[in-house]
């Protein structure tokens, strides 16, 4: 059974903090993944692909741990505007029918 | 550039009453097509899935279906609605060589 897991939070964070999300995956053979982005009663935007060396982009580090079946997220220095729900997504099949969203985690973070 | 859109946004139908959804991809060509719907507290459970017209992959048994009339035009539709049809529903595209997916700005189904 192919599964994405990830803490639905919420994770309440001041203004400046770091924080991160954890997703862990079911099926070894999983071959790319994905954090997206879900502002409320909107639709989830992509915010970066994570590969196995890990990337950065801006105040934003996404980081896989094959061995350990998962992905993380970091984000420094919040901001408000980073309130949101995060959602893990895995490619196990190498086509795009083949993606497995985790439920979200959702944070706020505040003033 | 790409862009999708969906409509209507937001829609409330008696249960019993027909329903219709309707996404539009512009900027691509043969792009693969993807019907999602999101409940609440639930994750992304995909409907349907397009490689291109009139080829539409079912993942759920369900009383939805899809069809795919032009290739840049993907529809959901259902002749009879339930109150378990309720949700978001989210149109996607994507490239044929690639392996992730751009959302439509979703539509809100409340079927009281």
């Amino acid at each position: 059974r192919k599964e994405v897991e990830q803490d639905p939070g919420p994770f309440n964070v001041p203004e400046g903090a770091t924080v991160a999300f954890n997703c862990t995956y079911s099926n070894s053979a999983s071959q790319s993944f994905f954090w997206y982005r879900q502002d409320c009663r909107k639709e989830p935007k992509l915010l970066m692909s994570v590969y196995s060396s890990g990337n950065e982009d801006g105040r934003f580090t996404a980081q896989l741990n094959r061995a350990s079946q998962y992905i993380s997220l970091l984000i420094r220095d919040s901001k408000l505007s980073d309130s949101a729900t995060y959602l893990c997504v895995v490619n196990y099949g190498g086509s795009q029918g083949n993606l497995i969203f985790g439920k979200g985690t959702k944070l706020s973070v505040k003033p | 550039s790409q862009t999708i859109h969906q409509w209507p946004a937001t829609l409330v139908q008696p249960v019993g009453s027909p329903l219709s959804l309707e996404c539009t991809v512009e900027g691509t060509s043969n792009p693969n097509l993807y019907w999602y719907r999101q409940a609440a507290g639930r994750g992304l459970q995909l409907l349907f899935y397009s490689i291109g017209i009139d080829q539409i992959s079912s993942e759920v048994p369900q009383n939805l279906s899809a069809s795919r009339p032009q290739d840049r035009q993907f529809i959901l539709s259902s002749k009879k609605l339930l109150l378990s049809d309720s949700g978001f529903y989210l149109c996607a595209w994507g490239w044929n060589s690639g392996n992730t997916i751009y959302f439509g700005e979703g539509s809100w189904l409340t079927v009281v």
